[in-house]
């Protein structure tokens, strides 16, 4: 059963720091793994998707990486703002058979202080 | 685009009642799926559509969950009859395929006291 875990649950930096927030998967067999925002009261927006023969992806001041291999996707959040305080989701999409649904972490709560 | 529409955005009942959660995917996408969230357990897949076909149920608790999807642009999520326990906010995403992004609604903030 794939399972996907983010570390720490919670992360404060005061705005303009670079950050990473990590991702982790237990099986390797992915078809392509997502990731997503999420602000209180809100649905999830999608932020950035990768396909498994990709390495990274960037849109503006994220950049996210995939290492199948070792199980681990990176967000990268360039020049930190207090805009982007929510709480971020990873998510994978096994290769197995049609099978299209998405496994969620539990997500990162961040919050950038002005 | 108006995205994808749920209804209602907060539903209070009590215990034993029947609620019905609404969703409207956005049009021209063909995989529909029903998430629950709650703090303790995060996101968890109830049931998944394809082209209004349900794929994969294992994700719904218990009988007293049903999920329906008559056509392309309109789908269910019936709880009868409803407990405490299922207090959570209840998703409804849509996708176009396996290469396009999940697009989420705002959610139903169900409250079962």
């Amino acid at each position: 059963k794939q399972e996907v875990t983010q570390i720490p649950a919670a992360l404060s930096v005061p705005e303009g720091e670079n950050l990473v927030l990590n991702c982790s998967f237990t099986d390797s067999a992915i078809y392509n793994l997502q990731w997503f925002r999420q602000d209180p009261g809100k649905g999830l927006t999608s932020l950035l998707l990768i396909q498994s023969s990709q390495r990274e992806q960037t849109s503006g001041r994220l950049n996210a990486s995939l290492d199948k291999s070792s199980g681990r996707s990176t967000l990268y959040i360039a020049a930190s703002q207090p805009g982007d305080s929510a709480t971020y989701l990873c998510a994978v999409t096994l290769t197995a058979g049609a099978n299209s649904k998405l496994t969620f972490g539990k997500g990162i709560t961040l919050s950038v202080r002005p | 685009d108006a995205g994808v529409i749920q209804s209602p955005r907060h539903e209070v009942t009590e215990m034993g009642q029947e609620v019905t959660l609404r969703c409207k995917p956005i049009s021209g996408h063909n995989s529909l799926f029903w998430y629950r969230q709650t703090m303790m357990r995060g996101l968890e897949l109830l049931i998944y559509f394809n082209n209004n076909v349900p794929i994969d149920d294992s994700g719904m608790p218990e009988d007293r969950f049903s999920a329906k999807m008559p056509n392309a642009s309109f789908s269910t999520l019936k709880i009868q009859p409803s407990e405490p326990r299922d207090s959570a906010v209840y998703f409804c995403a849509s996708s176009g395929d396996r290469n396009s992004p999940l697009h989420f609604g705002n959610g139903t903030r169900l409250t079962v006291t």
